[in-house]
């Protein structure tokens, strides 16, 4: 069974850092993998997808890197901003057993303040 | 394009009644469906997977007979939740996966926040 956990839980910086949320993966059986933003008691806001056979997407000031040999992926959030306050959530589509389904992680818990 | 909506945003009902939550692809057929629930600081789980026309194949330790699932058209599934419980509050996102393979990007929706008395 395919187990999602993302490192640290939760993260508070000052605004303009550079920083690194963590998600690994214990079958590297998979399709693709997904970072998301979540804002308190809203839906999902879809950041990055990166297929398999890739090894890093970005967008803007997101870098998002994947190793799927070792079981994991980073986001890598260049100068951060309060705006980037949200939670953030990991998610591997499986491939195998979990043939087509979304595990996600428990999501890092990120405050910038300003 | 590829925007998935739900109805209702909110839902409060009494314990024993039951409640229907829509979830409608707007711009694309969706051949699958997901459903998932997330309690407060916890994060989604998947609760079954519709596929359009067929029964719904539901994760294990999910009540089939608790949480009913239609998905009757390509563009629509619903979920009822039947003789709601105050456990039962939670909040509830679905997803559509266009047809093709099976590693297509699923879109999600804005979620329905059900709360039962």
């Amino acid at each position: 069974k395919q187990e999602v956990t993302q490192i640290p839980a939760a993260l508070s910086v000052p605004e303009g850092e550079n920083l690194v949320l963590n998600c690994s993966f214990t079958d590297s059986a998979i399709y693709n993998l997904q970072w998301f933003r979540q804002d308190p008691g809203k839906g999902l806001t879809s950041l990055l997808l990166i297929q398999s056979s890739q090894r890093e997407q970005t967008s803007g000031r997101l870098n998002a890197s994947l190793d799927k040999s070792s079981g994991r992926s980073t986001l890598y959030i260049a100068a951060s901003q309060p705006g980037d306050s949200a939670t953030y959530l990991c998610a591997v589509k499986g491939g195998g057993t979990s043939y087509g389904k979304l595990t996600f992680g428990q999501g890092t818990i990120l405050t910038v303040h300003p | 394009g590829a925007v998935v909506s739900q109805h209702p945003s909110r839902v409060i009902c009494k314990s024993g009644t039951s409640v229907k939550i829509e979830c409608r692809s707007l711009d694309f057929q969706a051949t699958t469906m997901f459903w998932y629930r997330q309690f407060p600081k916890q994060s989604l789980m998947l609760m079954a997977t519709s596929n359009e026309g067929s029964k719904a194949t539901y994760e294990q330790g999910v009540e089939k007979d608790k949480f009913l699932i239609n998905h009757a058209s390509l563009t629509l599934s619903t979920l009822t939740v039947t003789s709601a419980h105050p456990e039962d509050s939670s909040f509830y996102i679905c997803s559509a996966k266009p047809p093709g393979l099976a590693y297509n990007e699923q879109f999600f929706g804005p979620g329905t926040r059900l709360t039962v008395l």
